[in-house]
């Protein structure tokens, strides 16, 4: 059982939007910044966002991040069938002195 | 360009112990702190530990406590991970990840291909 919760999956037609969120508590996102990562079947997970809302050079701008209280969420505008992935949110956890993922999230692209 | 290249993984029984290695290249090594994340066969990814761009400090997951720990030599650029008392369920590909911060884990910008460690009899 992770200590950030993500639904397991998420779906959406090309062109549509689709959010995925990321819940904790006060002693992880309620603290800290929020940082999501993107994994391909086989391949080294991706810094898809960080604190909380800034995106790394190279990564579309469809990609967005928000961060409100003990909640995040990752919204992907204009979805393509190249988005279809893994989705992990990702944040320090104060109490426990280490690091924590939420189960992640599998996108597919109808 | 920064790289991350990880090896040493491998079978072991349980019980056993094995060392990861991570060599870094394309960045002020010493300057960030370096963290392993590992993900079981069909699961999701996992903080294992981290440890600081000056090694003062070092940060772990509860599960591996004890078992596992994590050094850096500065003068080759590389981050370990010495694994001690495996059990089956520590069975995963181990990515080392390059930390955005110094003296925390912060977020990962860059990662590793991964290792691939097998606890089993």
């Amino acid at each position: 059982q992770s200590v950030l919760t993500q639904p397991p999956s998420a779906s959406g037609t090309p062109g549509q939007r689709v959010t995925i969120s990321c819940s904790g508590t006060y002693s992880n996102i309620g603290s800290n910044s929020v940082s999501w990562y993107q994994q391909f079947p086989g391949t080294a997970p991706k810094l898809l966002i960080y604190y909380n809302d800034q995106r790394p050079s190279g990564v579309p701008a469809r990609f967005s991040g928000s961060k409100s209280g003990t909640s995040a969420s990752l919204a992907i505008s204009g979805l393509q069938s190249e988005d279809e992935a893994d989705y992990y949110c990702a944040a320090w956890d104060d109490s426990l002195n280490g690091n924590v993922f939420g189960i992640g999230t599998k996108v597919t692209v109808l | 360009e920064v790289q991350l290249l990880d090896s040493g993984g491998g079978l072991v029984q349980p019980g056993g112990s094995l060392r990861l290695s991570c060599v870094a290249s394309g960045f002020t090594f010493g300057t960030f702190a370096m963290t392993w994340v590992r993900q079981a066969p069909g699961k999701g990814l996992q903080w294992v530990s981290g440890i600081s761009g000056s090694a003062d400090n070092k940060w772990f997951a509860d599960s591996v406590k004890g078992r596992f720990d994590i050094s850096r030599d500065s003068s080759k650029n590389t981050v370990y991970l010495q694994m001690s008392t495996l059990r089956v369920e520590d069975t995963a590909i181990y990515y080392c990840a390059k930390s955005n911060g110094y003296n925390y884990v912060g977020h990962f910008d860059y990662w590793g291909q991964g290792t691939l460690v097998t606890v089993s009899s």
